[in-house]
């Protein structure tokens, strides 16, 4: 167990639809990493933020959007939602967030299936 | 953007034998690089990484060596194990002020046979 706690574990809705994936961190790490595993593309980097601020910024759609609130809890909303869409979304944190590299826990991830 | 390629795709070798991954990336800029392996159905964990001021790093049966002129760095695995066996992925990352970029590798499935 990371320490990184992710909701809901496994989520199915249709296409056209929004759906909000839940991040609470380690304690003390203040740093959030969102991901995207697919099949066909991979392990893809969507977002960080660090803090409660955004601070990098990866192969995120514009229909996705993410936030990260004053007690460190993040979540992504993914909105109209394609088949493509479906995949396996991780969050991980990290103790900081800028020059020096610390270490990312992921969470367990949160499989989300767009029918 | 960053590319990073990962070769091979699949490896299999015997209990004992070393196994090597490979990975290339294109940004000069990339600073940090960790590999992690992911078993199946499970999240990824980090196993080693190295920064880009380093150009090898050794941790008990596991090495990473980074070449920063060409560009590509490696995972060594020695005297493997059938616990060894997993996907393995390499990331290149821009660490920076601004923040973490990571771009990661198709990944490699490692079969151990016993």
């Amino acid at each position: 167990d990371s320490g990184v706690t992710q909701t809901p574990k496994h989520l199915i809705t249709a296409t056209g639809q929004r759906v909000t994936l839940r991040c609470s961190p380690r304690s003390g790490d203040l740093s959030v990493y969102w991901y995207q595993q697919s099949l066909d593309q991979g392990l893809q980097f969507l977002i960080q933020y660090y803090n409660g601020e955004e601070r990098a910024k990866g192969n995120i759609l514009e229909r996705f959007s993410a936030q990260q609130f004053p007690d460190l809890h993040s979540e992504l909303n993914l909105s109209s939602l394609e088949l493509g869409d479906s995949a396996l979304y991780f969050c991980a944190s990290s103790v900081g967030g800028g020059a020096i590299p610390y270490e990312q826990y992921f969470g367990p991830g949160t499989r989300l299936t767009v029918t | 953007g960053e590319n990073v390629e990962q070769h091979p795709s699949t490896l299999s070798v015997q209990e004992g034998d070393s196994a090597v991954i490979k990975c290339t990336y294109s940004d000069s800029a990339s600073n940090y690089f960790p590999w992690y392996k992911q078993e199946l159905g499970k999240r990824p964990q980090l196993i080693i990484d190295i920064r880009s001021n380093v150009g090898e790093k050794k941790d008990q049966r596991i090495a990473v060596t980074l070449n920063k002129t060409a560009k590509h760095f490696s995972l060594h695995i020695t005297e493997t194990q059938p616990e060894d066996s997993a996907v393995y992925f390499c990331a290149a990352s821009m660490v920076g002020d601004t923040g973490n970029q990571f771009y990661f590798g198709t990944g490699t499935s490692l079969t151990v046979i016993p």
